[in-house]
């Protein structure tokens, strides 16, 4: 079975400090894999995915198929990071549907 | 176009009622999903259409659940006969197809208590 795991439900870093959300995966193939943010009071929505290879907002994840893991990173915290991450996983016989996993809040404070 | 829009942002119902809720995609997207969002977890995934056609439904989708999507535009969802284990936040999102990895563009949610 498929699944996602976000062990960390809360984070909290100091402004300019590195910041790292960890996620794990099981699937037997080779999934499609994505980071989702919600910002207060605003909707979800895609910070960034694996097969784009690019950073956005000064975060980067990387796919490690051999630790089934795709960690999201950011070298420098800022306040305006605060906010619900989600790492979410598509694939197998329904492309385009997101399993999410549980979520990290991440607090940065000045 | 705003993004997706979703009506009525909150519903409060008694138990046994029937509730639906509505979800207006993004124009152009072919793709329209369902999830469900629950206190402390992450978004669980419906069902979703391509075009008018529904193509997926989660075993969460109970027989007490129905989804349409008539003409490929707009979503309903509609729950009967209301549980307040049906209380939750659910969300739609649309995406256009091109090839696997299709972004997904969420709704604002309708949050639903069952008293």
């Amino acid at each position: 079975a498929q699944r996602v795991t976000q062990p960390e439900k809360l984070l909290s870093v100091f402004k300019g400090a590195p910041v790292e959300l960890k996620c794990n995966y099981s699937y037997s193939g080779s999934p499609e894999l994505f980071w989702y943010v919600q910002y207060s009071r605003q909707r979800l929505q895609l910070l960034l995915r694996h097969i784009s290879r690019e950073s956005i907002k000064g975060f980067t994840a990387d796919l490690n198929k051999g630790e089934t893991s795709f960690h999201l990173k950011k070298p420098f915290a800022q306040e305006e990071d605060s906010a619900m991450y989600y790492c979410a996983l598509s694939g197998g016989n329904s492309w385009g549907k997101l399993q999410f996993g549980a979520g990290t809040q991440v607090v940065v404070t000045p | 176009d705003t993004g997706v829009s979703q009506d009525p942002r909150h519903k409060i119902t008694k138990r046994g009622q029937n509730v639906t809720f509505r979800c207006d995609p993004i124009s152009e997207h072919n793709r329209l999903y369902w999830y469900r969002q629950t206190l402390g977890q992450g978004p669980e995934f419906l069902t979703y259409f391509q075009n008018e056609a529904q193509l997926e439904k989660s075993r969460l989708l109970s027989d007490r659940f129905s989804a349409e999507r008539p003409k490929g535009s707009f979503s309903t969802l509609e729950i009967q006969r209301t549980e307040q284990g049906d209380s939750a936040m659910y969300l739609c999102a649309s995406s256009l197809r091109q090839g696997k990895a299709y972004e997904q563009y969420f709704g604002p949610g309708t949050r639903l208590t069952v008293t």
